[in-house]
């Protein structure tokens, strides 16, 4: 079982319309969880962080279920610049570092 | 620029022959960190620096895999002997502190073998 789990897509939504994605993650240790964006043949870009309480910007809505291990990004009012791989990111922060861990990343295509 | 900058941006190689991957890291960034991200995949870690100190490299997927950043800057990704399977994109990722933060990514080197 990987460690980060994302529903790889892809997702084909109408521009305008909301849509979510879901992670899970396997380490109940996991200490800090981030969303990603990456375009095609680009780097990862980071998109927000996530906490327990939930944070908005703007359209983008971020939730954290720690009992769960669960975390979401919502995205209102779709558009077309938001076709992406959508990835979700764990850190585990340990003696060695701040690890990453990424999920395989959920593919939106919004069209028009 | 003072973003963080790989080269190659790609490379293709026989399988066999040995290639070194290079990182700039954003000036004065103490932790660098290498991932490798095969085709329709997530990032997978591979190594970690702190300045110079390699603290972590536990992804390394083999020993043909070699990293090292001397002067606790620059940083070379060497793969020995590569195989097929050594194809993917390698990206280099910086932060500014050794603690938690954001990681900063570099454009990768899509690495192609032969």
């Amino acid at each position: 079982r990987k460690e980060v789990e994302q529903d790889p897509g892809p997702f084909n939504v109408p521009e305008g319309a909301t849509v979510a994605f879901n992670c899970t993650y396997s380490n109940s240790a996991s200490q800090s969880f981030f969303w990603y964006r990456q375009d095609c043949r680009k780097e990862p870009k980071l998109l927000m962080s996530v906490y327990s309480s939930g944070n908005e910007d703007g359209r983008f809505t971020a939730q954290l279920n720690r009992a769960s291990q669960y975390i979401s990004l919502l995205i209102r009012d779709s558009k077309l610049s938001d076709s992406a791989t959508y990835l979700c990111v764990v850190n585990l922060f340990n003696n060695a570092g701040n690890m990453l861990t990424f999920g395989g990343g959920t593919r939106l295509m919004v069209k028009p | 620029g003072a973003g963080v900058s790989q080269s190659p941006r790609y490379k293709v190689a026989k399988r066999g022959q040995d290639v070194a991957l290079r990182c700039d890291p954003i000036s004065g960034h103490v932790s660098l960190f290498w991932y490798q991200q095969a085709l329709g995949q997530g990032p997978e870690f591979l190594t970690y620096f702190q300045n110079e100190a390699q603290l972590d490299k536990s992804g390394l997927p083999s020993d043909r895999f070699f990293a090292e950043r001397p002067e606790g800057s620059v940083s070379t990704l060497k793969i020995q002997r590569t195989q097929q399977e050594d194809s993917a994109v390698y990206l280099c990722a910086s932060s500014l502190a050794a603690g938690a933060g954001p990681q900063h990514f570099g454009d990768g080197t899509r690495l192609s073998i032969l």
